[in-house]
């Protein structure tokens, strides 16, 4: 079975500052994604990577996938009272024999709060 | 578009009751999921879909049944409910993805259902 663990789980911070949120695993995934989840919303895809060693940025965001394909980080500079929510990451396997086909493997997510 | 919609948006159930949780994604993706949320619990695979009149247990499928029985429709029933299955539930659709195999997800806004 495959997991990935977050953290911190929780975050509570003042605007301004930065942070980074951390998931890790044993396991290898070919791409890994972070959603962000607003209360009473469904997740929304914000980025996904593919490449160990990857950065991708997204205006205050940036998102790194580990060299081996087992980790990946999202650090958010300035952060400010609109990036408030729940952050998961998601990691996703190539097919092998049907066990992994089509399904996400999903941390349990990080509360951001971010205090004006 | 309208993306993944599912119905209802909320419902009180009580114990022994049944429903049925529809949900319908415009977008022609091949794969279908259920997910249910509880807090510090993240994301829960219950049922998923990889194609139409296919379907396939996740996680934590007891308590729960799903059918597939037009690409872009999939339902979530629940046969006689239990308090314990008191939770916001998502839909989720999804192609093979941006990249291979990442099966990037478009979710649902949600259905808050409580048991009593």
């Amino acid at each position: 079975t495959q997991l990935l663990e977050q953290s911190p789980q929780f975050l509570s911070i003042q605007e301004g500052e930065n942070l980074t949120v951390y998931c890790n695993s044993s396991s290898v995934f070919s791409s890994l994604q972070w959603y962000r989840q607003e209360p009473g919303e469904g997740p929304v895809l914000l980025v996904t990577v593919v490449t160990g060693g990857e950065v991708k940025k997204l205006k205050r965001l940036t998102f790194q996938f580990g060299d081996a394909r087992k980790d990946s980080s999202l650090h958010i500079t300035a952060a400010q009272p609109g990036d408030t929510g729940l952050y998961l990451c998601a990691g996703a396997s190539a097919p092998a024999g049907g066990t992994s086909y089509g399904k996400l493997t999903f941390g349990q997510g990080t509360i951001l709060t971010v205090h004006p | 578009n309208a993306g993944v919609t599912q119905t209802p948006k909320f419902r009180v159930l009580k114990t022994g009751q049944s429903m049925t949780l529809l949900c319908a994604q415009d977008m022609n993706h091949e794969y279908m999921y259920w997910y249910r949320q509880d807090p510090g619990m993240g994301l829960r695979l219950i049922h998923y879909s990889v194609g139409e009149g296919t379907t396939a247990k996740g996680e934590v499928p007891d308590g729960y049944n799903v059918s597939r029985l037009k690409k872009q429709n999939f339902l979530l029933g629940l046969e006689s409910a239990a308090p314990s299955q008191t939770s916001v539930y998502f839909c989720a659709s999804s192609s093979a993805g941006l990249y291979r195999w990442s099966y990037e997800q478009y979710f649902g806004p949600g259905t808050r259902l409580t048991v009593t």
